[in-house]
């Protein structure tokens, strides 16, 4: 089925430094997400992006958070600068429309793992 | 905010036998309620969604009715195979908004 692909799978930095994670989407989604999961816990939302744009996003996409998608090319999460508490698994999802309607269906990626010492 | 609980695991079963995972859902609004499966390995996949209450989803010999009057979807399969082990997510998705909210999760071994 349609893949979305993540780079890199795993990153360790430290504390302070920037981060981007890259999500190459299925090919003709026009709708972009960002989920974050703690180890032992939930998937929680982050961020969802269309035409150019943040839709939504929730408390967890701090300000040292942004998302982009320059020309087609990868979705982004950005953070700067990085903080211990943003160690996770970070999953990037698309959809060909949103996911209210009927070819709303999120495909994710496989996770990048984000280790901040 | 809106929330979802599903049964704490792991659950350890052998082939063969049933399976029931319970998802219980908190909302204010008129959800569409999902289960996705993630797999040793890969990303999360959608099983199957159900828009409407009263609705029953199904996929690969899995089924989840949508309960409003109790507020739960719980998931079940009358019998697992080995191929059937994964994490299982129960999800929910409000009215007038992309973003979906996610139980904690549940995993599941089948024993041969």
């Amino acid at each position: 089925g349609p893949k979305v692909l993540q780079i890199p799978s795993h990153q360790i930095i430290d504390m302070g430094q920037m981060v981007t994670l890259n999500c190459d989407p299925v090919s003709n989604h026009l709708y972009f997400y960002w989920y974050k999961q703690i180890l032992g816990q939930q998937m929680e939302f982050l961020v969802n992006f269309y035409n150019g744009k943040v839709m939504e996003k929730s408390k967890l996409f701090k300000d040292q958070f942004s998302v982009e998608r320059p020309d087609g090319s990868y979705f982004t999460l950005k953070i700067q600068p990085t903080a211990l508490e943003d160690s996770a698994v970070y999953f990037c999802a698309s959809s060909l429309e949103g996911t209210g309607g009927p070819t709303g269906q999120l495909y994710f990626g496989e996770g990048s793992k984000l280790t901040v010492l | 905010g809106d929330s979802v609980t599903q049964t704490e695991g792991p659950v350890t079963l052998s082939e063969g036998t049933s399976l029931t995972v319970n998802c219980s859902y908190e909302t204010k609004q008129y959800p569409t309620l999902f289960w996705y499966v993630q797999y040793p390995g890969e990303g999360p996949q959608l099983l199957f969604k159900v828009p409407k209450a009263n609705e029953k989803g199904s996929s690969r010999g899995f089924e989840a009715t949508y309960n409003k009057e109790a507020t739960s979807f719980h998931l079940q399969k009358a019998s697992v195979q080995e191929s059937d082990s994964a994490v299982y997510y129960c999800a929910l998705k409000g009215t007038n908004t992309g973003k979906l909210t996610f139980g904690d999760g549940t995993v599941l071994t089948v024993k041969p």
